[in-house]
């Protein structure tokens, strides 16, 4: 079945710093990536997505890229800031479809 | 304000007894979906559904019903609950299916079973 795998499970960086995290998916046919950010306690918030048509996509801060080739794609986060401390989910659908396929979601520290 | 609500917020139960998890949303959304969250697992998918009276299977089903008998609402019953299902439970919905749309989640509910 689909499945998406997600590195690192824990991350830690000095504030300033930059956090990469890395999702790959198994089914070619996806084409929906979204990426989540839960904080402590909290429910889980749509931060960016990418579309399998798009190689990247930025958003302040964030970015996302895509290599459909090797059924990859990453989170980038520049300057990090302690408030970005939280787990960050990695996602994959499909066309048509209506399931979600969720990594197994990173643990991101940031340090004053 | 837009938004989906579940309830109990927590819930702390016993083997067996029946309970039912509500989730409405007030944007009148046609998808809906349950997800359960354990450490290290991320976010398995229980249930979803397409529209009013239209459900499927998720990754993990076992153990669990739901019922779509108005749009807004998608509670979650679990018949003879069990000490494995002691998880974080979110709903979630989207305008359409979610390849297309974003997902918006509830607050979640926290279930222990003794």
């Amino acid at each position: 079945g689909e499945n998406v795998e997600q590195h690192p499970s824990t991350l830690s960086v000095q504030e300033g710093d930059s956090a990469v995290i890395k999702c790959t998916y198994s089914d070619s046919a996806s084409n929906y990536f979204p990426w989540y950010k839960q904080e402590l306690g909290k429910r889980p918030q749509l931060i960016i997505d990418i579309r399998s048509n798009v190689g990247e996509k930025k958003d302040q801060r964030i970015a996302v890229t895509l290599n459909k080739t090797a059924k990859h794609f990453s989170l980038h986060i520049t300057e990090t800031q302690p408030e970005d401390s939280a787990v960050y989910f990695c996602a994959a659908s499909y066309p048509g479809g209506f399931k979600t396929i969720f990594g197994a979601g990173t643990r991101l520290f940031v340090k004053a | 304000e837009a938004q989906v609500t579940q309830n109990p917020r927590y819930l702390i139960t016993v083997t067996g007894k029946k309970l039912t998890v509500t989730c409405s949303q007030n944007m009148n959304h046609e998808y809906m979906s349950w997800y359960r969250q354990d450490p290290g697992l991320g976010l398995r998918q229980i249930y979803y559904s397409m529209n009013v009276e239209v459900t499927d299977k998720g990754d993990v089903p076992e153990g669990y019903k739901v019922s779509r008998k108005e749009k807004r609402n998608f509670p979650l019953i679990l018949e003879s609950p069990s000490p494995n299902q002691t998880s974080l439970y979110f709903c979630a919905s989207s305008s359409t299916k979610p390849s297309t749309d974003t997902q918006y989640f509830g607050p979640g509910t926290r279930l222990t079973v003794l």
